[in-house]
């Protein structure tokens, strides 16, 4: 089946540090990729996806190369800050009813 | 912008107790979902329905069940609340056709006593 490992957090940075969160991925054909996140207190919202390999999305800083042959979709930002504190999910979707398989999640923290 | 508002931010009940977790999305979405955030565990898909009155199972119905009357409300019912169903309740909808995001509300965390 389809599944999703995000390295387990919490990750705790410094500001302006450089972030890394790795995902990887296991699925039958070819699926398409995301990045939710969670603020504290509210819902998930799409912070990037990629639908083939080879593929970058980004958006607000944050960036992930869809790679097939490593089966990975690991997010980076060059430099973080406070407001990037949040709960970050990978995951998933194979084109079955619009269903996402999710990855367990990662907390970011940042601090000063 | 699609908003997804669901009836509770918070919600205490006790055990044995019917509970009625509603959602409700305003831009015309073919499909909804229902999932659980629990520490570790992420987000498991409860239920979802791609049409008014269609459902299907998600990874984990046991314990629920849900109603869809109408397109933009899609309900989840714990028919006899347990401890164990205590969690953060989250819904979602996406259109029906091609890579769409899913958007979620901001969550019910229900707590069974």
């Amino acid at each position: 089946g389809n599944s999703v490992t995000q390295m387990e957090g919490p990750v705790t940075l410094s500001e302006e540090a450089f972030l890394t969160i790795n995902c990887t991925y296991t699925a039958t054909g070819y699926p398409s990729l995301f990045w939710y996140v969670q603020y504290p207190g509210e819902g998930l919202q799409l912070l990037l996806k990629a639908t083939k390999a080879d593929d970058k999305g980004s958006n607000k800083g944050f960036e992930a190369t869809y790679r097939k042959e490593t089966t990975s979709f690991h997010l980076e930002k060059g430099s973080v800050q406070v407001s990037d504190s949040a709960v970050y999910f990978c995951a998933l979707y194979t084109g079955t009813a619009s269903k996402l398989t999710f990855g367990t999640g990662t907390r970011l923290q940042v601090t000063l | 912008d699609v908003k997804v508002t669901q009836s509770s931010r918070y919600l205490v009940k006790r055990t044995g107790e019917k509970v009625f977790l509603e959602c409700v999305q305003d831009m015309d979405h073919e499909n909804m979902f229902w999932y659980r955030q629990d520490p570790g565990l992420g987000l498991r898909l409860i239920y979802f329905s791609y049409d008014v009155k269609m459902k299907e199972k998600g990874d984990i119905p046991e314990g629920y069940s849900v109603s869809r009357e109408k397109k933009e409300r899609f309900s989840l019912i714990l028919e006899s609340a347990s401890t164990n169903q205590t969690s953060m309740y989250l819904c979602a909808s996406s259109l029906s056709s091609g890579v769409h995001e899913q958007y979620f509300g901001p969550g019910t965390r229900l707590t069974v006593t």
